[in-house]
């Protein structure tokens, strides 16, 4: 049973235009939501975080949204830019130290 | 603050061997995490630590694999009587209560990996 789901497995985006990646969880339990970057040969690096008592939060050019009736976010990049390409993982984790759990991934392609 | 360094990078074994992976958390960090990664698929949670406490074990952790973190600093991950399904690439982490930053989530450092291939 997959707990948080990447239905995309990829997209493509032109240079300067927003990407949207999506992500949607099926556990009422998680609280936080974490967005990973993953260049290949690399390990994931951490993008950007939300908590369930937010819908919103942004740092410079990523903004996360979260949906918790629909169990629902998305990752906004504006403007997309060609080092952004790479595998966004989406993933999340019930209160406290809980492990994560992660998403298959969307390979985002930025095209200049 | 050298991040978290895993050891082997790569490790080609025939089948039916035993492996060692090593990890070295960020110094400060007192939870340890091991995952694996398979193509296609996000990594999926082994096992982790809190300090020299081994906290929660996945499904997938099956009796041939033992992770261990003696000290509450390195940790190891052995796998015996490798099979070709363990050929993916093992990712560990590491976080500590203040790694949350201003939303209060567990953010996990993870390392480069080591990935394995069994023949």
């Amino acid at each position: 049973d997959q707990q948080v789901k990447q239905n995309s497995p990829s997209l493509s985006v032109q240079e300067g235009r927003i990407s949207i990646l999506n992500c949607d969880y099926t556990n009422s339990m998680f609280d936080y939501f974490l967005w990973y970057k993953k260049y290949p040969a690399e390990g994931p690096t951490f993008l950007i975080s939300i908590s369930s008592i937010k819908d919103k939060n942004e740092d410079g050019r990523f903004t996360v949204f979260l949906n918790k009736s629909a169990k629902h976010l998305s990752l906004h990049i504006v403007p997309s830019q060609p080092g952004d390409s790479a595998v966004y993982f989406c993933a999340a984790s019930a209160t406290g130290n809980t492990p994560l759990v992660f998403g298959k991934g969307t390979r985002l392609s930025v095209i200049a | 603050d050298t991040g978290v360094s895993q050891d082997p990078r790569h490790k080609i074994t025939k089948r039916g061997q035993n492996v060692t992976f090593r990890c070295d958390p960020i110094s400060e960090h007192n939870r340890l995490y091991w995952y694996r990664q398979t193509l296609g698929q996000g990594p999926e949670f082994l096992t982790y630590f809190q300090n020299e406490a081994q906290l929660e074990k996945s499904r997938l952790l099956s009796d041939r694999f033992s992770a261990e973190r003696p000290k509450g600093s390195f940790s190891t991950l052995e796998i015996q009587r490798t099979e070709q399904g363990d050929s993916a690439m093992y990712l560990c982490a590491s976080s500590s209560r203040t790694s949350g930053r201003a939303t209060g989530a567990n953010v996990l450092t993870f390392g480069a990996g080591s990935r394995l291939t069994v023949l």
